[in-house]
């Protein structure tokens, strides 16, 4: 069975500083990473996907992750946080292969809020 | 291209009634997966079409619950009798065929049920 935790439910950071949202995963088989968004009122964004290559994986909005395999993480970063950047961010695992495929499964979501 | 469709986006309904919500997938998208997230929980998989078959339903949550796709194309999810607990944002995504798990889903703006 696969799982993801997200530390931290809640993350604030002040405009200009960088941004770290923590994702940990458990996968029985190599896993396919996600991060995704939701601004309000708005449906689920992919911000980035990690699936095989290099393990360090830019995506939009400056936003990039690095996928640590011995420590079964794929921790989210932005060097300088916007205004803009508030929103949720739900970090989730493929099930890749056999009849599942495609499903995921994510974790409890981080709010982030950015403050002048 | 027009992304995912869901509708309405805003449902209340009182416990016992029948609600039916609606996704429609982008064109040409065989995939079409339902997820559902419960107020302070993670958003969970419910199900997963291909075309018009079910591939893998484990995440329906019991028999009140009803997917259909009819000619592989639209999906409409019944809740039929409606309980408190059902209350949540349903979210539809969409793919396209990738059985290695390396692909993009579109996820729709949800629509949020609340059961009175």
């Amino acid at each position: 069975a696969q799982s993801v935790t997200q530390l931290g439910s809640h993350v604030s950071v002040s405009e200009g500083a960088l941004v770290l949202l923590r994702c940990n995963y458990s996968s029985s088989v190599p896993p396919y990473l996600f991060w995704y968004v939701q601004y309000p009122n708005q449906g689920l964004q992919l911000l980035l996907k990690y699936t095989t290559g290099a393990t360090l994986v830019k995506g939009i909005n400056g936003f990039e992750a690095e996928f640590k395999k011995s420590e079964t993480s794929f921790h989210l970063t932005k060097p300088s946080a916007h205004m803009s950047d508030a929103a949720e961010y739900f970090c989730a695992v493929n099930h890749a292969g056999g009849t599942s495929y495609g499903k995921l499964t994510f974790g409890q979501g981080t709010i982030l809020t950015v403050h002048p | 291209e027009a992304g995912v469709t869901q509708f309405p986006s805003h449902s209340v309904i009182e416990k016992g009634q029948t609600v039916t919500l609606r996704c429609d997938p982008i064109s040409g998208h065989d995939n079409l997966y339902w997820y559902r997230r419960v107020m302070g929980k993670e958003i969970k998989f419910l199900l997963h079409f291909v075309k018009e078959s079910k591939q893998d339903e484990s995440g329906m949550p019991n028999n009140r619950f009803l997917a259909e796709r009819t000619g592989g194309t639209y999906s409409t999810l019944k809740v039929q009798p409606a309980e408190l607990e059902d209350s949540g944002v349903y979210f539809c995504a969409s793919s396209q065929i990738a059985r290695d798990g390396n692909y993009g889903y579109t996820f729709g703006s949800g629509t949020r049920l609340t059961v009175v």
